[in-house]
Formats: structure tokens, sequence, C-alpha cells
């Protein structure tokens, strides 16, 4: 495997259920991202990792909990989501924090997130 | 209102044509990346400027980053089916906070 790596590709889920998001980076950096992509709208950066502490947290709702157990691997797990969290999550990685732009952000295909 | 606009938010032409993408705000950036996102895929980076005025070219694809650091443009010559994609603009104000836009969804038929 090379590059950034995510499972499940696709997810259809209920609002009760409880499932989790996984992506795995083999560029050997020491931060990784989760966005969120809707139709239409701006990618939305919901968490920042840099070697594994959480840097960054945009407001994002607590049903939404984030992950990362070590600088390879990051996980998003859901609980009790909405319908309107339909949508492209999308995992990225850098070499460092992209407060650099020197640090090009390598990004997962996504998963395709479907509430009913 | 979204911090960067893109324009046109769909772009669909004949392959060999020319097209120009923009990318606007009101906002000033250190710097700005162009990426390019296919179907089932993430976005890939094409470019990244840094410098108000500079030009940057990759094969058929021109990107200018203008003089105030405020816009951009992607400029494609002789589009090609493979130029289909989701062209996307990102913004790294000196906060280092980045956003990006909504996108320009490109469609390019044989």
């Amino acid at each position: 495997e090379t590059g950034v790596t995510q499972t499940p590709r696709h997810l259809v889920m209920g609002m009760t259920n409880k499932k989790s998001l996984k992506c795995e980076q083999h560029l050997g950096h020491n931060a990784m991202y989760w966005y969120k992509q809707s139709a239409k709208k701006p990618l939305e950066l919901m968490f920042v990792y840099s070697l594994e502490e959480r840097v960054e947290n945009n407001s994002v709702p607590s049903r939404f909990s984030p992950e990362c157990p070590n600088s390879s691997h990051l996980f998003l797990h859901l609980h009790t989501l909405q319908p309107e969290d339909s949508a492209l999550y999308l995992c990225a990685s850098s070499q460092g924090v992209a407060g650099g732009f020197t640090d090009t952000q390598y990004f997962g295909p996504g998963t395709r997130l479907t509430v009913l | 209102t979204q911090l960067l606009e893109q324009s046109p938010q769909f772009l669909s032409i004949q392959e060999g044509e020319n097209l120009t993408v923009y990318c606007n705000s009101s906002s000033v950036f250190s710097s700005l990346q162009w990426y390019r996102q296919e179907p089932g895929e993430g976005p890939v980076l094409l470019v990244t400027v840094v410098t108000g005025g500079e030009v940057k070219k990759l094969k058929r694809l021109t990107f200018q980053f203008g003089d105030a650091r405020k816009d951009s443009s992607l400029h494609i010559t002789a589009a090609q089916p493979g130029d289909t994609g989701l062209y996307l603009c990102a913004g790294k104000r000196n906060n280092n906070d980045m956003r990006f836009g909504a996108g320009t969804r490109l469609t390019v038929k044989p």
C-alpha cells in the first residue's frame, strides 16, 4: 500500500448506529487531518493531529470523535449522526502541520457516508 | 458568504477548447494552492503560489496569483478529457488558517 488509504470507501448507517472510519498513511508523515466535503460546499477542516496530539478542533459536534493512536493511523468514530452529516469524509497527511504551505497535504480517496 | 469564491461553479466544454476558472476573495493570502479532484478520489495538489503576480505553468495549465494576493486564476489550453474533474483552490492567511473554495466542476467532452 502506498499513499493515504481510507476504509470503508462507502458507508450507510442509521442515526442510532455507531461506526468508525479508518485512515492510514504510508508516507512517514507527522500530521493527519479529517475533512468533510459536502456537495457545493468548501472542504471543511474538522480535526488536525500532529505527532498524535490534537492541535485543532474546528467546532465539530461531539457526535464525531477522532482518535490518533500513532502517527500512521487516524480514526473518526461516529455516533448518533444526523442525515445532514451525509458527505464525503477525507483524510489527509503532511510532513508537518499545514501551517506552512511547504507541507503538502496528501489526501486519501475518502469515505462516502450516507446517514439514513 | 464563502471566504473563497470559485467561478464558474460548473463548466462543460469540448476537447481542444481553452478555459479559465477563477478563485476570488476579499482576504489577503500568504499563499494559495490549486488542487484537482477526480471522481472517487481525494484532491491532488497541482501548484502552490506565494508571490503576488506570480505565474506558474504546468504543461497546459497556467496559474496566476493576483498582485494583491486576493485572487487567482487557472487557465487550461487545449483541454483534454483527462482534465475533467473538480478544481479546488485553497488559501492560507497569515494566521495559518487554511480555507478551501467550493470548486469548479469541469467536464471536457471528446
